[in-house]
């Protein structure tokens, strides 16, 4: 159990145009939704924290009209890259937290691969 | 502010034991957790520790001392699948993970 998929896996874009990613968790509820960005041969960098019917909550230095996270249901959450640049090329990914018995765990998406030409 | 400290690079031999610390400082704690990373993928779980002591599964093992501020990964008879980085978080007070910048970790035959 505690499956969290993302779409698309990989995807291309010129710079200038906007990209969304679906982070969805398939077998049970996240109340709340974290985005990650990793550089290569860096270390997970959060970039906001989504919470189901609320605004997300960005780190400090990500800009929040640029990076636009919608958290509509209890399972998906989705992450716009809007006028993408080649800076924003970057391996993102999501985590849905669930509650365990005894501590809060966080599952991840398998990540996706953003390239701007 | 809030750190979390772990050597950037380990090399063992396969069929070895390797062990990989690490250290931190942050505002609350809820308990620490490490991920396996292969390159290119998602951090996989692998391990959570909250009291003091020992977690063993399998090859894996996970040490915890509070009062230190201490932790390590015993990862013993090394298979060369092992290779990945080994990421070692923090979760805060606010339920926040605080990750720290990963381990590689070179497994040679």
């Amino acid at each position: 159990g505690a499956v969290v998929s993302q779409h698309p896996s990989w995807v291309i874009c010129k710079s200038g145009t906007s990209v969304k990613i679906e982070c969805r968790s398939l077998d049970f509820q996240a109340t709340t939704m974290f985005w990650y960005r990793q550089f290569p041969k860096q270390s997970l960098m959060l970039m906001a924290t989504s919470n189901e019917g609320s605004k997300a909550t960005y780190e400090q230095g990500v800009e929040k009209d640029k990076f636009l996270i919608n958290h509509a249901s209890l399972t998906l959450s989705t992450l716009t890259v809007t006028s993408a640049h080649p800076e924003d090329s970057s391996f993102y990914i999501c985590s849905a937290r669930a509650e365990r018995e005894s501590y809060n765990e966080q599952f991840f998406g398998p990540g996706t691969r953003l390239t701007v030409l | 502010g809030q750190n979390i400290d772990q050597p950037t690079e380990m090399t063992a031999t396969e069929g070895a034991i390797v062990q990989i610390n690490c250290t931190y400082q942050t505002s609350g704690f809820n308990g620490l957790f490490w991920y396996q990373q292969h390159a290119g993928e998602a951090p996989t779980f692998l391990s959570y520790n909250v009291l003091d002591g020992l977690e063993e599964k399998g090859r894996f093992s996970s040490f915890l001392s509070r009062s230190k501020g201490y932790s390590y990964l015993l990862l013993k008879e090394l298979q060369m699948k092992d290779s990945a980085s080994y990421l070692c978080a923090v979760m805060d007070s606010n339920y926040q993970l605080i990750w720290g910048a990963g381990t590689k970790l070179i497994i040679k035959p």
